[in-house]
């Protein structure tokens, strides 16, 4: 078990640019959730995978942004022509099938963007 | 999604206890009351959760109200590594998605 895994860990681009972040899940987990952290506050949910099927997509999912979940394993989030107000860290987390409600929920180091 | 209450920050000396409190006047039946931390640059990480007992793990404690309107968690020795915002989150065993609704959580310092 080797954790979540995020890349790249940093990036860092100019405004009206595309940028796409990869997460690697724990393997066997069939559950995968990105979020978003801007600077103090908490994360915030964006979307939710159960094997390939996106299932959930907050109202924070603007039409520049899109994530795939090919085969159940690992998962991409694009941002099309960023903005400066995109500049968050991007984090990834999964968990493995059972009670939504209790069910541990294994985050990665995160994407740092930076929009310039 | 039901609410939590948190203080923004607090301290503590190290290898003493400390109690992060959490109000959640709303909760409701299925609810169940989790706690998550997250260390500077860091993704956050699971710390315990519970329904309506009290429970105990090896990081920590979670004391659980009678009434399911505020809960504690404690943190038994406090070491400089337990230096982290808390996150208390209530997840609804109803829903069918499992996603966390963070705070701001509890900044907690602790001194040498």
């Amino acid at each position: 078990d080797t954790g979540v895994s995020q890349d790249p860990r940093h990036k860092i681009t100019k405004r009206g640019q595309n940028v796409t972040f990869r997460c690697d899940p724990i393997s066997e987990h069939n559950r995968l959730y990105w979020y978003r952290q801007t600077l103090g506050q908490g994360p915030e949910f964006l979307t939710y995978f159960q094997n390939e099927a996106q299932l959930e997509k907050s109202r924070l999912l603007s039409d520049r942004f899109s994530a795939e979940r090919p085969k159940g394993s690992f998962s991409t989030l694009e941002i099309q022509r960023t903005e400066q107000g995109d500049s968050a860290m991007y984090l990834c987390a999964s968990s493995r099938q059972g009670l939504a409600f209790t069910d541990t929920q294994y985050f990665g180091p995160g994407t740092r963007l930076t929009v310039l | 999604d039901a609410k939590t209450t948190q203080p923004n920050s607090m301290e503590s000396n190290e290898e003493e206890p400390v109690h992060l409190p959490c109000n959640h006047s709303t909760i409701s039946g299925t609810d169940y009351i989790h706690w998550y931390r997250q260390l500077p640059s860091q993704g956050p990480e699971y710390v315990i959760h519970g329904l309506t007992s009290n429970v105990n793990n090896r990081m920590a404690s979670l004391a659980i109200a009678e009434d399911r309107k505020s809960s504690t968690l404690i943190l038994h020795r406090a070491t400089l590594r337990d230096a982290a915002v808390y996150y208390c989150i209530l997840r609804d065993r109803g829903g069918n998605t499992g996603k966390l609704i963070f705070g701001q959580g509890t900044t907690l310092q602790v001194k040498p």
